[in-house]
């Protein structure tokens, strides 16, 4: 079936620097790609949509220049975290549609970003 | 504004009990809904599909129902195992576009 591979799976860093995050599906096509974020404890709450060759879309509240995203090819999503802080820590995680019509999504494993 | 919620939060039950788990969602115009097992750090597995004309998926032990009407979808679980334990979570996908929007879960525990 259809794999989303995303990683690094966990991270640890300094308060100011920048992470980049990689999400893959690697054996089909995605022009959309989907960003998530978990707090511990609490559920999935939708990013912003990532779209092959052109802007992402951000969901209300989500600042575009924090979360830098590029979806440069149908098979890469990358999610920048910028001059990342201890209140940016958080699970992180991605999803795309599978390659047939009315599929499930499918979810990569989630990077939990953790800033010092 | 769609919502989502699971109830309850949390669920303990000894291992060979049959479970349900219960989600609604405040605006029946949905095209589908999704459960989801989450595994403590880890991603996400898709446990069972349901379109919205559909009314009910199954997968082995498991069975989850939709009523698109009253807004209710359940998640039933037989004869559950230690394995089973994890946190289920529901979305629902109100545009068709793929974008999700989750309830909170249901961390199960299944005790040997």
């Amino acid at each position: 079936g259809a794999v989303v591979s995303q990683h690094p799976s966990r991270v640890i860093c300094k308060s100011g620097t920048s992470v980049k995050i990689e999400c893959r599906s690697l054996d089909f096509q995605a022009t959309t790609m989907f960003w998530y974020r978990q707090f511990p404890k609490k559920s999935l709450m939708l990013m912003a949509t990532s779209n092959e060759g052109s802007k992402a879309t951000y969901e209300q509240g989500v600042e575009k220049d924090k979360f830098l995203i590029n979806h440069a090819s149908l098979t890469l999503s990358t999610l920048t975290v910028t001059s990342a802080h201890p209140e940016d820590s958080s699970f992180y995680i991605c999803s795309a549609p599978g390659p047939r019509s009315n599929e499930k999504l499918f979810f990569g494993s989630g990077t939990q970003l953790s800033v010092l | 504004k769609q919502e989502v919620t699971q109830i309850p939060a949390a669920l303990s039950v000894p291992e060979g009990e049959n479970l349900v788990l219960n989600c609604s969602f405040t605006d029946s115009a949905i095209y589908n809904l999704q459960w989801f097992r989450q595994d403590p750090g880890k991603g996400l597995t898709s446990l069972l599909l349901i379109q919205s004309s559909q009314r009910e998926q199954t997968s082995g032990r498991l069975n989850a129902s939709l009523d698109k009407s009253s807004g209710r979808s359940t998640l039933y679980i037989a004869a559950s195992q230690p394995g089973d334990s994890a946190t289920y979570l529901c979305a629902v996908d109100s545009s068709n576009t793929g974008k999700l929007i989750f309830g909170q879960g249901t961390t199960l525990q299944v005790k040997p």
